[in-house]
């Protein structure tokens, strides 16, 4: 199976500050990779596919690079609506698996 | 677009229960759907996906030959029957559509998903 581990587990920001959380697969995805934010007690939303692309509706202070074994997810301007726990996974292969999750905490 | 799991509740271990997803706003019986679980306060776990004629099915190897996922597009539904359950099946259960890029469909991420149905494996 391959491995998604990301980092930081937690991290604080404020309102207007730029995060960037980072996901690293146990073997090259190439670029089959999404993200995910969670609210609680909510279903996880998908924000990003394909490591970079923006799915429909998410706002553009959302941004995905990375390929291979190694990804990124950035929110620039951090909005407190951007609380929550956020999860990449890995869409190369079977069984697709998740990161552990990052928590959000403005 | 919207999935709207039910079935969800309290369950002896060694004890079985079925889970329903009812799917509207989209052609179901041409998407891949899967299951995916959380247990409380931990991380995502995908479980299974079914193809669209329900004719292909895989399974993580943790419910492997407890659960059986299966569907009935003539109802716009999807099922999960488990048995054997243990208590770490305790999880809030999500189904999920494969997702789209570039017009296409089926892809190996995950959206939408629905509310989610709480199972607790207890004595």
């Amino acid at each position: 199976d391959i491995q998604m581990t990301q980092s930081p587990s937690s991290v604080s920001a404020v309102v207007g500050d730029r995060v960037t959380i980072t996901c690293r697969a146990s073997q090259d995805i190439s670029t089959w990779l999404a993200w995910y934010q969670q609210k609680p007690g909510k279903a996880p939303n998908l924000l990003i596919y394909a490591a970079s692309t923006l799915q429909r509706g998410v706002p553009s202070r959302f941004s995905g690079s990375g390929s291979g074994t190694d990804f990124t997810l950035t929110i620039n301007s951090l909005q407190p609506e951007d609380f929550a726990t956020y999860y990449c996974q890995q869409a190369q292969s079977f069984p697709y698996t998740f990161g552990q999750g990052t928590k959000l905490e403005i | 677009v919207q999935l709207e799991e039910s079935g969800g509740g309290l369950v002896k271990p060694g004890g079985s229960l079925r889970l329903s997803c009812a799917a509207s706003g989209f052609t179901f019986s041409d998407h891949y759907m899967n299951w995916i679980r959380q247990a409380p306060g931990k991380g995502l776990e995908w479980l299974s996906y079914i193809s669209p004629s329900g004719s292909h099915r895989k399974y993580a190897d943790s419910v492997k030959g407890r659960f059986t996922m299966s569907r009935d597009n003539a109802k716009n539904s999807l099922y999960l029957e488990m048995s054997s359950l243990r208590a770490e099946d305790t999880a809030v259960y999500y189904c999920a559509r494969a997702g789209e890029m570039l017009g296409a469909i089926n892809y190996n991420w995950f959206d939408p998903w629905g509310q989610g149905t709480l199972v607790t494996v207890s004595s």
